[in-house]
Order: structure tokens, then sequence, then C-alpha cells
């Protein structure tokens, strides 16, 4: 069975500052999928990032990175520069196959002024 | 571009009700899928669907039935509303496994 898991239920940052979300998961397959998903207030899952467990560079989206470690089975979300948008629940979520997308129970994630 | 619609967005059903809710994708995607979102439980995959005329079981799915009858729409059915199916509902569709698309979500109610 594959499961994900977000062990940081609350964080909270201070505005231009740096936080990491962490995230593992399980699996036995070797390749596959993983993604960030950010869901602000007005409930819209909207897709930050995406890694490809093949790949072996860390995906980068402007202000977010990942530190992809296959061995480990983490997989963690690096915001820079905080800003007030990135107020929001924080998902991170797995496929194999694309039957399936599993998900995390969530981090909610508080940008300070 | 429309992307993936829900409908309704909101709703309150006393208990031993039924609905539908009703999900309808344009961007020709194979796969499709129902979650519903409940706190601190992340989203717990309910039924999909990876083609027309095709349904499976998810991880919850006690207590609710899918069709997919035609490849653009998924239809979530309540055959006798409870209290614990109030949740958020989100309907999502994808082409394989390289990214899920969602709609707004629905918020229902059972009273």
């Amino acid at each position: 069975a594959q499961t994900v898991t977000q062990s940081q239920p609350e964080m909270s940052v201070q505005e231009a500052e740096t936080v990491t979300l962490s995230c593992t998961y399980d699996t036995s397959e070797n390749n596959y999928y993983l993604f960030w998903y950010k869901q602000p207030p007005s409930r819209q899952m909207i897709l930050v990032i995406r890694q490809e467990a093949y790949k072996q560079q860390n995906a980068t989206e402007n202000r977010f990175s990942v530190n992809f470690q296959k061995a480990a089975k983490s997989f963690s979300l690096k915001i820079s520069d905080s800003q007030l948008g990135d107020t929001a629940m924080y998902f991170c979520a797995f496929t194999n196959t694309g039957n399936q997308f599993y998900f995390g129970t969530g981090t909610s994630l508080t940008v300070i002024p | 571009n429309a992307g993936v619609t829900q409908t309704p967005k909101f709703r309150v059903l006393k208990t031993g009700q039924s609905m539908t809710l009703l999900c309808a994708q344009d961007m020709n995607h194979e796969y499709m899928y129902w979650y519903r979102q409940d706190p601190g439980m992340g989203l717990r995959l309910i039924h999909y669907s990876v083609g027309e005329g095709t349904t499976a079981k998810g991880e919850v799915p006690d207590g609710y039935n899918v069709s997919r009858l035609k490849k653009q729409n998924f239809l979530l059915g309540l055959e006798s509303a409870a209290p614990s199916q109030t949740s958020v509902y989100f309907c999502a569709s994808s082409y394989s496994w390289f990214e899920a698309f969602f709609g707004q979500g629905t918020r229902l109610t059972v009273v």
C-alpha cells in the first residue's frame, strides 16, 4: 500500500523568510511522481511543483523547490522569500500509475507580516 | 478554459435524502476521481474511473456510488445521506500520472 505522511500539521514563517515543509512516503515501486499542492482559503487545489522519481535533479519553480531523497523516501518543499499569499494548506501527493493519487494530511502554513 | 467543474458548490441534506454531485471536465482526460476532504485527514479517494464506462473503488467507497457514462462526466451519488458524509467533496481529472486537475469543491452538510 502507498502512504504519504506529513508530520507537521501547522507551521508559520515570517514574511520574506524561508520555510521547509516535510513529507515522507512509502512505496515499493521504482517509478512514480511526487507533487506538492497548495489549497488557499478559496479551497481551490493548485499544483505547486512536481518531481519525477527517475530524475536525480530536484525540481524548482521560482521560489519553490524540493529536496527529493529517493532512498530515504523523503520529499520536502522549500519556500523562499515567503509572501502573504503563500498562506495556505499544503498537501504532499504521490502517484505511481495515475489510477490513484495519494495525499498526505496536509500542513497549514501561515505567513506572518 | 473551464477545466473541471463541479455542481453544486454547496448543499445541505437531511439524513436519509439522496443526491448526485456532477463533475464535468473539458480536457479529454481518461482518469477521473472523487475525493472527500475532512479536517486532519487530507484527501481520501472515494471512487475513480480510468475511462468511459469504468469505475473502481477507492479508499472510502461505502455509502457512495458513481457512474461514468460519458468520458467528460463523472457522477457521485449518495443514496441515503448520513451525518458522517458531511465533508468537502472534490472531483479531479488527469491524463495519466502527470498531474491531477481539481474542481472547486462541493461543501455538503448532512443534518
